[in-house]
Order: structure tokens, then sequence, then C-alpha cells
């Protein structure tokens, strides 16, 4: 079980939008930065996402993320088949770790 | 540009001992640390520790305490990672990673970039 709660999938038609929410608690999310990964199939990791709302240099504005409280949302406009990924946050946790979402599937119809 | 390169594919019997390398490239060395995750098959991420290229300060995941040890070779912008003990259940792709944004607490880390993988087959 993952400390970070994410739906198992989501999935929307191209060009339309989609939010991916990650729950956690006070001792994660609720006291600390929230981090998106977008995990392309056979591939690494790559970051989306860093200090719950910011994009790293190349990654399109159509990415953004947000937190409220003890849980974060990442949103997807305009999508593209591209797009289809697994998608993890990822934050610190008071137990001196790096924890992460159990990761959602994003499917393009 | 900024790049890391892991070692390749190993396979291990239950019990051997594993050292992945993570070659880095394109920036400072020393002034970023480099976190370990790994993933079994079709599961997701789990954090396993991180390392300061600078001063090799350690902090490893609860759960792999005792077993794992992480190190740097600053002389050739090397770290590596070495699980002990291994058992089926370590079968995964190992990924080194550098942190976004250098020396920063460890609540504001974020990683990027990764390397492309190794994976650590336990089998008997």
């Amino acid at each position: 079980q993952s400390v970070l709660t994410q739906p198992p999938s989501v999935s929307a038609a191209p060009g339309q939008k989609v939010t991916i929410s990650c729950s956690g608690s006070s001792s994660n999310i609720g006291n600390n930065y929230v981090s998106w990964y977008q995990q392309l199939p056979g591939t690494a990791p790559k970051l989306l996402i860093y200090e719950n709302n910011k994009r790293p240099s190349g990654i399109p504005d159509r990415f953004s993320g947000s937190k409220s409280g003890t849980s974060a949302t990442l949103g997807i406009t305009g999508l593209q088949t591209g797009d289809e990924a697994d998608y993890y946050c990822g934050t610190w946790d008071s137990s001196l770790s790096e924890v992460f979402g159990g990761g959602t599937k994003l499917t393009v119809l | 540009q900024v790049q890391l390169v892991q070692s390749g594919a190993e396979v291990k019997k239950p019990g051997a001992s594993v050292k992945v390398s993570c070659k880095a490239s394109g920036y400072t060395f020393t002034s970023y640390g480099i976190s370990w995750v790994r993933q079994a098959p079709g599961q997701g991420l789990e954090w396993m520790g991180w390392i300061s290229a600078y001063n090799g300060n350690t902090n490893y995941a609860q759960k792999l305490q005792g077993r794992v040890t992480m190190t740097t070779d600053t002389s050739t912008s090397t770290a590596y990672m070495e699980l002990r003990s291994l058992r089926s259940d370590d079968t995964a792709v190992y990924y080194c990673a550098r942190e976004l944004l250098g020396v920063v607490p460890a609540a504001m880390r974020s990683f990027d970039p990764w390397g492309q993988g190794t994976l650590v087959t336990v089998s008997s």
C-alpha cells in the first residue's frame, strides 16, 4: 500500500482536460512540496511538476499542479495520445523518506 | 546535456549482492545529490535512499537499512548502489535520479533527470 493515494486510472478524449488527485496527510503533503512524474511505457520517469506548481524547462503549460491541505492535483489540458502514461505524485514524509503515490494510468480515448 | 547512464542488466541468485552504477555527465557532480528509486514489475515507484555527492552523507529507506549501501566516486562522477542478501522480491528496475535543484532540504527535493534504469532479476 502506497503512503499517497492516487486513482488507479483516469481517461478522457483527445483535446479534453483531465485531473489526477493525490491524497496524503499532514506527515507528508500537508507540510512539504509535491512533485509529479510522467512515465511513458517502457521508459524512466520524467519530472513534470516540482514545488507543487512549477514546471521544469521544456514542460508545456498544458501541465499544471496545485496543492490544498493534504491533497495535490495534476491537471492536463489539450490531451494528446502521446500523454498516455503512468503519472506519479511524490513528496517528503516525516518518516525521513521520499514517498510516492501508487500511480495513475492515463488513457486518452 | 545533463545525463545519467546506468550499468547493464543483472541476474543474481537469492542471497547474492548486486552493485549498480550511475555515471553522471553534463554538470558539476558534487553539487547535487543522487537518489535511488526502484520499480518492481507492474508496480509503482519505491524510494530507496539518497546520497550527497558533495560529502557522501546518506539517508536510506528504513525497510532497506542494513542491506543497502550507496557510495560515490567523485573522480569518475559515478554513483553506486549495492544491495545485499537479495530476495526474489528485490526483482525490479533500479533507477538513479539527480536532484533538480542541487543542495536543498529533503522536503524540497524533486528528481530530474533519471537514469535509463537497470533491471535486476533475482532468481534461483
